[in-house]
């Protein structure tokens, strides 16, 4: 298994439907986090999970709503999306105890379009 | 708050010969680590090379190396004998370790097109 393990890799929704984005982590790490990458904009963290407990939500709106059931597993349900909500969609964990070094490790991303 | 400015949006360079990607930071955090990823057309964001702020040697990390110069605050990306496999998107990014955020604060990226 690869480290960071993203489904699907791609998704076509409607603006009125419920998906969910799926992160499974086979490192042993005890923080994940969900990034957004838009076409012309950096990379942006939505939110930050350390030992299951979310630490950050970077004033994500609520129609995207993170779930963290244990420190391997991050879903990222989405429901009533809007056309600029398409983009790619990365998940990367890490090692947060130790020291400051340690690097995330993203999965290879799911490609989001909303029609 | 933290900020981080790639200046280069596009550079091309020729099979085997180096090439530097320039990283400019702005942070009022003492302490902090500074990381290089690619990204190919593929999507996947691959880790490169870590600099932390009270390392007093620049880091290396086979073909890559990072120009570190503190006072300036720049973390430029070297890349020596490039290779075809090198086209991709560069990332800088920062995160804060005096608050121990480990949330990382990327810069907009460069595209680097390695030609034959």
């Amino acid at each position: 298994e690869t480290g960071v393990t993203q489904t699907p890799r791609h998704l076509v929704m409607g603006m009125t439907n419920k998906k969910s984005l799926k992160c499974e982590q086979h490192l042993g790490h005890n923080a994940m986090y969900w990034y957004k990458q838009s076409a012309k904009k950096p990379l942006e963290l939505m939110f930050v999970y350390n030992f299951k407990e979310q630490t950050e939500n970077n004033s994500v709106p609520s129609r995207f709503s993170p779930e963290c059931p244990n420190s391997s597993h991050l879903f990222l349900h989405l429901h009533t999306l809007q056309p600029e909500d398409s983009a790619l969609y990365l998940c990367a964990s890490s090692q947060v105890t130790g020291g400051g070094n340690q690097p995330q490790h993203f999965g290879d991303g799911t490609r989001l379009s909303i029609l | 708050a933290q900020k981080i400015t790639q200046t280069q949006p596009g550079m091309f360079v020729q099979e085997k010969e180096a090439v530097t990607l320039d990283c400019t930071y702005d942070t009022s955090d003492q302490s902090y680590g500074l990381f290089w990823y690619k990204q190919p057309s593929s999507g996947e964001m691959i880790f490169l090379i870590y600099q932390g702020s009270y390392d007093e040697q620049n880091a290396t990390e086979g073909r890559y190396s990072l120009n570190f110069q503190k006072a300036r605050k720049s973390a430029n990306l070297v890349i020596s004998a490039s290779q075809l496999g090198d086209s991709a998107m560069y990332f800088c990014a920062m995160t804060q370790m005096d608050t121990g955020r480990r949330a990382l604060t990327f810069g907009s990226g460069t595209r680097l097109q390695v030609q034959p």
